[in-house]
């Protein structure tokens, strides 16, 4: 199984600050075929079910702000919030869907500083 | 409004059986791969069963041979058949749907609010 982990565990960030959550893989989750990067973030506010963020590392789903974005390729990965806002309070979490079972990260949880 | 709606869930005593329910609506469902993911009390997300439109089924590990995904096309329905339950299940059960149509190697869309089951005596 591939294994992801998330750095940090817990961060703490001002309003209007950036933020930033690592993602490591413990293999390439990067597909030769279409050159693609297999990795998915989700928000999961308190008492709500998760919610896609971006997918293809890099790719924002629909209605989600574009101070969210994602970057990397193979086993690193990083989701950053450009300026934090009240609502972005939430555990994230990343996932591979390259092979299977698609595994998740432990969860990154953002709070306001 | 693409909508996925967890019902099912409740207390079980350990050994014993639950079906969950989801019903999908805003969708067409026979066309998309459909999953359960669970979150156990404080904890990390961990997938558990997929089935294609076409009932081709991925199961995890910890619960291959005690579970059975399950889906009704014509109802617009997904079902999680869970047996021999053990303590270690409790969790929310979340249906959600893939983003790829019938391609499992894809990321999680749409999520229901999810269902909570607890195994205890």
């Amino acid at each position: 199984d591939i294994v992801m982990t998330q750095s940090p565990d817990s961060l703490a960030v001002s309003l209007g600050e950036r933020a930033t959550i690592n993602c490591k893989s413990s293999q390439s989750v990067l597909h030769s075929s279409n050159n693609k990067n297999y990795l998915a973030w989700y928000q999961q506010k308190p008492g709500q079910p998760p919610n896609l963020l971006i997918y293809w590392a890099s790719t924002r789903d629909s209605g989600v702000p574009d101070r969210f974005s994602g970057s990397g390729s193979g086993t690193d990965f990083t989701l950053t919030i450009s300026s934090l806002q009240a609502e972005d309070v939430a555990v994230y979490y990343c996932q591979q869907y390259y092979t299977s079972p698609r595994t998740f990260g432990q969860g990154t949880k953002l709070e306001i500083k | 409004e693409v909508q996925l709606v967890e019902s099912g869930g409740g207390l079980v005593q350990p050994g014993g059986s639950l079906r969950l329910s989801c019903a999908a609506s805003g969708f067409t469902f026979s066309s998309y791969i459909m999953n359960w993911v669970r979150q156990a009390p404080g904890k990390g997300l961990e997938w558990v069963s997929s089935i294609g439109g076409s009932s081709t089924i991925y199961n995890a590990d910890s619960v291959r041979g005690r579970f059975t995904i399950s889906r009704d096309n014509a109802k617009n329905s997904l079902y999680l058949q869970m047996n021999s339950l053990r303590a270690e299940d409790t969790a929310v059960y979340y249906c959600a749907r893939n983003g790829g149509h019938d391609d499992y190697y894809y990321y999680m869309d749409v999520w229901g609010k999810g269902t909570t089951v607890t195994v205890s005596s």
